[in-house]
C-alpha cells in the first residue's frame, strides 16, 4: 500500500465546473504540500498545510490531521488549470509523492 | 531569483559515457534534493543535500553520485549507466527544516542508450 494515496487518478471537467482531489496519507507528517506539474516536467509548489486550510486565487486546499486527509480544490476550473496534481508529505527531510491526478478542462 | 537552472535539459548517453548534470539555485536555500521521475509516475528521492552534506540517500546505485561544492550548487554525476536509468531528473531547494515551498528546476530528460 503507498503511504500517499489520491484520488482520482484521472478527471475531466468542463471549464466551469468545481473540482476536487482527495489524498489520503497513512504516515506521520510535519507538512503536507500540493504540487502542479504541467506537460514538459516543471513542477510548481501551491500549498504548504500543517492544519486548516489555505487558499490562493481560485484554489484552496484543506487538511485534517486527525483524519490524515487532505483535499484541494479549483474553483471555476479554466482549460489552463489541466496539468498533473501531485500531494506530497514531508517527514524528516523526506518529501513521499503521491501518484497524482490528471485533470484536464474542457473548454 | 526564485528559479532552479538546471542544465542540460536534454541528454543522450551511451552506457560507456560519464556526464554531469547541474543545478543551481540563489535563493539562499540550504536544502537541494535530486528526485528521478519516469514517465506517468511520481518524482522519487534519490539524494538530499542540507547544509552541503548529504543527509538522505535513498539506496542509489552507485552509477549515480552526487556532490554539492557550495550552497548554490548541486551535480549529479553519471557513469555507466543502464537503459532503465532514462528519466527525468529533477532538482529542488527549499530552506532547511520543514519548508513551506520547494522550488523545482525544469529537469534534465535523460536518454541512455
Amino acid at each position: 500500500k503507498n503511504e500517499v494515496e489520491q484520488s482520482p487518478q484521472n478527471l475531466t471537467a468542463q471549464e466551469g465546473e468545481f473540482i476536487t482531489i482527495n489524498c489520503s496519507y497513512s504516515v506521520g507528517i510535519s507538512a503536507l504540500h500540493w504540487l502542479q506539474q504541467h506537460p514538459g516536467g516543471g513542477i510548481v509548489s501551491l500549498f504548504m498545510l500543517s492544519s486548516g486550510k489555505k487558499k490562493h486565487g481560485r484554489l484552496i486546499a484543506t487538511i485534517n490531521i486527525q483524519e490524515k486527509h487532505s483535499s484541494l480544490h479549483i474553483t471555476a476550473s479554466h482549460p489552463r488549470d489541466s496539468a498533473v496534481y501531485i500531494c506530497a508529505v514531508w517527514e524528516n527531510n523526506d518529501m513521499r509523492f503521491g501518484a497524482g491526478t490528471r485533470l484536464t478542462v474542457k473548454p | 531569483d526564485t528559479e532552479v537552472t538546471q542544465t542540460p535539459k536534454h541528454l543522450v548517453m551511451g552506457m560507456t559515457n560519464k556526464k554531469s548534470l547541474k543545478c543551481e539555485q540563489h535563493m539562499g536555500h540550504r536544502a537541494m534534493y535530486w528526485y528521478k521521475q519516469k514517465a506517468k509516475k511520481p518524482p522519487e528521492l534519490m539524494f538530499v543535500y542540507s547544509y552541503e552534506k548529504l543527509s538522505i540517500n535513498e539506496s542509489v546505485p552507485s552509477r549515480f553520485s552526487p556532490e554539492c561544492p557550495n550552497s548554490s550548487l548541486l551535480n549529479l554525476h553519471l557513469h555507466a549507466l543502464q537503459p532503465e536509468d532514462s528519466a527525468l531528473y529533477l532538482c529542488a531547494s527549499s530552506q532547511a527544516g520543514t519548508p513551506e515551498k520547494l522550488f523545482f528546476g525544469s529537469g534534465t530528460q535523460l536518454s541512455v542508450l
